[in-house]
């Protein structure tokens, strides 16, 4: 079965440096998220990117953030200049277009953010 | 502020009952209702979706969607002990692109 990838599983970093967290949607999907999940806190909407632009993005999604899909394959996020609060799960998802199924996520397995 | 809200839990009920889940959202343009189920540690896997009023089956699990109540329940019938997780209703509006706004999730557990 089609799965969302994520890379790395677990990423570490001092606070003020950039990550950037990898992710490979399901090949047939074109709408792309990203989410966070603090630990022991909700699952919040970070952006949605169709069409190589950014469609929605939340309140938390700010200078620091950003998204980029390279090639044909890949979707990232890059934090710019981590801080302590940024340590997270980070969630990638993907959605078909068409009709109805349009709106269903399917979620990678996540990218635990530890910054230091 | 869009907001999603679920009783946190957590829910307790014995192996062969059924467990209800409710969720009630603010948006009245909400256009799509999910619940997704996460265990600990792990991501959110869907288990529902539903568009329109009314109820939805699928297996043990059925939702129910009342859009003028902006009220969305699940129904798990013949709990089991691996159902024990937390339960996230997650509603999408569609503005252009679509935002996803989560509730924090009603743990449940199910008693062997």
């Amino acid at each position: 079965e089609p799965e969302v990838t994520q890379t790395p599983s677990h990423q570490v970093t001092q606070m003020g440096q950039e990550v950037i967290l990898r992710c490979v949607p399901i090949s047939n999907h074109l709408y792309f998220y990203w989410y966070r999940q603090i630990l022991g806190q909700k699952v919040e909407f970070l952006v949605s990117f169709y069409n190589n632009e950014i469609s929605e993005k939340s309140e938390i999604f700010d200078d620091q953030f950003s998204v980029e899909r390279p090639d044909g394959s890949n979707f990232t996020l890059k934090i710019r200049s981590t801080k302590l609060e940024d340590s997270a799960m980070y969630f990638c998802a993907s959605s078909q277009v068409s009709g109805l199924a349009k709106n269903i996520q399917y979620f990678g397995a996540g990218t635990r953010l530890s910054v230091l | 502020q869009k907001e999603v809200e679920q009783n946190s839990g957590p829910l307790s009920v014995p192996e062969g009952a059924i467990a209800s889940l409710n969720c009630t959202y603010s948006d009245r343009g909400s256009q799509s209702f999910f619940w997704y189920r996460q265990y600990s540690g792990k991501s959110p896997e869907l288990i529902m979706s539903i568009y329109s009023n009314g109820d939805k089956e699928d297996g043990r699990f059925t939702a129910q969607l009342n859009k003028a109540s902006q009220y969305v329940s699940l129904l798990i019938r013949d709990s089991q002990p691996s159902d024990s997780a937390t339960y996230l209703c997650a509603v999408t509006v569609e503005t252009g692109g679509f935002k996803t706004i989560f509730g924090a999730g009603t743990r449940l557990f199910v008693k062997a």
